[in-house]
């Protein structure tokens, strides 16, 4: 089975200060890695996703992810954190076991940005 | 926002008591997903519905199922409710179906249910 670990429960980082929120991931055949985000009382936003091709993948709000075969990672980097970046943070894998699309995510990171 | 909507927004109810919770996909959308997200189990695929038709299943207790309809919206149903079945209930759409899909979900803000 396909799955994400997110080894942080929480990261605090200073505001402009590089942030990251670490994944690894477990797969069988080629992985499809997804970032979302969710803000207190809102639905998960999609942030990027890696499916092929680039290591380095950008995505919205100036979120990047780095995609890394031999250490089976996907982080999520930021170069100058903002305190709206404040939120919870989930990797999540693509599962087609059964003919589905299903997502698996890992337990969650919360972002803490503080002035 | 994402263009998936969910109805209603919150919900409280009694054990015992059976809820509907609906959803509309992004326009062009034919893949709908519901996820349960709790504490305790965190973010769980339950259900995927393609063009009406059920296309894989999660971990999905028996006292819940879920259909597509013509128009594409869904509709997850909840009976028996226990006190454990208090959640966000979120539901996804993406464009295509499964195996060679790469496509993304897009969420919309969940139901939260309360079980009292």
């Amino acid at each position: 089975a396909q799955s994400v670990a997110q080894p942080e429960d929480q990261v605090n980082v200073a505001e402009g200060n590089p942030l990251t929120v670490k994944c690894t991931y477990s797969v069988s055949g080629n992985p499809y890695l997804f970032w979302y985000v969710q803000y207190p009382n809102r639905g998960l936003q999609f942030l990027l996703k890696y499916i092929t091709g680039d290591n380095l993948v950008k995505g919205s709000y100036g979120f990047e992810a780095e995609f890394n075969k031999s250490q089976t990672s996907f982080h999520l980097k930021k170069p100058s954190a903002l305190v709206s970046d404040s939120a919870l943070y989930f990797c999540a894998v693509r599962d087609g076991t059964g003919g589905g699309n299903k997502l698996t995510f890992g337990t969650g990171t919360q972002l803490k940005v503080e002035l | 926002d994402s263009g998936v909507t969910q109805t209603p927004k919150h919900l409280i109810t009694a054990t015992g008591q059976r809820v509907t919770l609906r959803c509309s996909p992004r326009s062009g959308d034919l893949s709908v997903y519901w996820y349960q997200q709790s504490l305790d189990q965190g973010l769980q695929f339950l259900i995927q519905y393609y063009n009406g038709e059920e296309r894989a299943k999660g971990n999905i207790l028996e006292r819940f199922s879920a259909q597509q309809f013509p128009d594409l919206h869904s509709e997850l149903n909840l009976s028996s409710l226990e006190l454990g079945d208090s959640a966000l209930y979120f539901c996804a759409s993406s464009v295509a179906a499964g195996i060679s899909s790469t496509d993304t979900q897009y969420f919309g803000p969940g139901t939260r249910l309360t079980v009292l």
